[in-house]
């Protein structure tokens, strides 16, 4: 089994600055997709960035970058230039990348997720 | 892009009544739909794996007898809360996995909020 661990319960910032949230796994599998997922108060969820564990390179969307570190099982996540809407709870989540079955493919395991609020 | 629909998204129900909540992907086939519960502040906990044509596979923990889920077709999966009580209240959000042609991507619904009262 799989489990994901985020040790910051709750983080802030200012408006512009940067912050960057924790997560750590634990896993027997070699092939599998890690996720970062915002859940703004409409408790949508809402994909920030996905990094497949096959590729070395660091993902990045726009002021999203992660730092994916393999070996460690550690996957951070860096907010650049921080916005007011970037305040939300952030879930770090961990997906098999082949079921041998197939019929769980898509099962994700979350962490505890972080409260991060922006301060202007 | 894809889309997946919940609803309701806000039901108050008796104790003792029965809900239904239903998970819908709009313009993809999803051949697996996941239900997953969140209370305040907290993870989401998967609690039920939803197959197309086959019967769900339940975390351990979760009475399958009482959150009944069904799958009946490649677009729509629903969860049932039988005989609910306050402590069933809580957020519900289905998230579902397309058949093919769009990789990877796990779609979320918009999420229920339960309230038994």
């Amino acid at each position: 089994a799989q489990t994901v661990t985020q040790s910051q319960p709750e983080m802030s910032v200012q408006e512009a600055e940067t912050v960057t949230l924790s997560c750590t796994y634990d896993t027997s599998e070699s092939n599998y997709y890690l996720f970062w997922y915002k859940q703004p108060p409409s408790r949508q969820m809402i994909l920030v960035i996905r990094q497949e564990a096959y590729k070395q390179q660091n993902a990045t969307e726009n002021r999203f970058s992660v730092n994916f570190q393999k070996a460690a099982k550690s996957f951070s996540l860096k907010i650049s230039d921080s916005q007011l809407g970037d305040t939300a709870m952030y879930f770090c989540a961990f997906m098999k990348a082949v079921d041998a079955g197939g019929t769980s493919y898509g099962k994700l395991t979350f962490g505890q997720g972080t409260i991060l609020t922006v301060h202007p | 892009g894809a889309v997946v629909s919940q609803h309701p998204s806000r039901v108050i129900c008796k104790s003792g009544t029965s809900v239904k909540i239903e998970c819908r992907s709009l313009d993809f086939q999803a051949t697996t739909m996941f239900w997953y519960r969140q209370f305040p502040k907290q993870s989401l906990m998967l609690m039920a794996t939803s197959n197309e044509g086959s019967k769900a596979t339940y975390e351990q923990g979760v009475e399958k007898d009482k959150f009944l889920i069904n799958h009946a077709s490649l677009t729509l999966s629903t969860l049932t809360v039988t005989s609910a009580h306050p402590e069933d209240s809580s957020f519900y959000i289905c998230s579902a996995r397309a058949r093919q042609g769009l990789g990877n991507t796990i779609y979320f619904g918009e999420g229920s909020w339960l309230t038994v009262v």
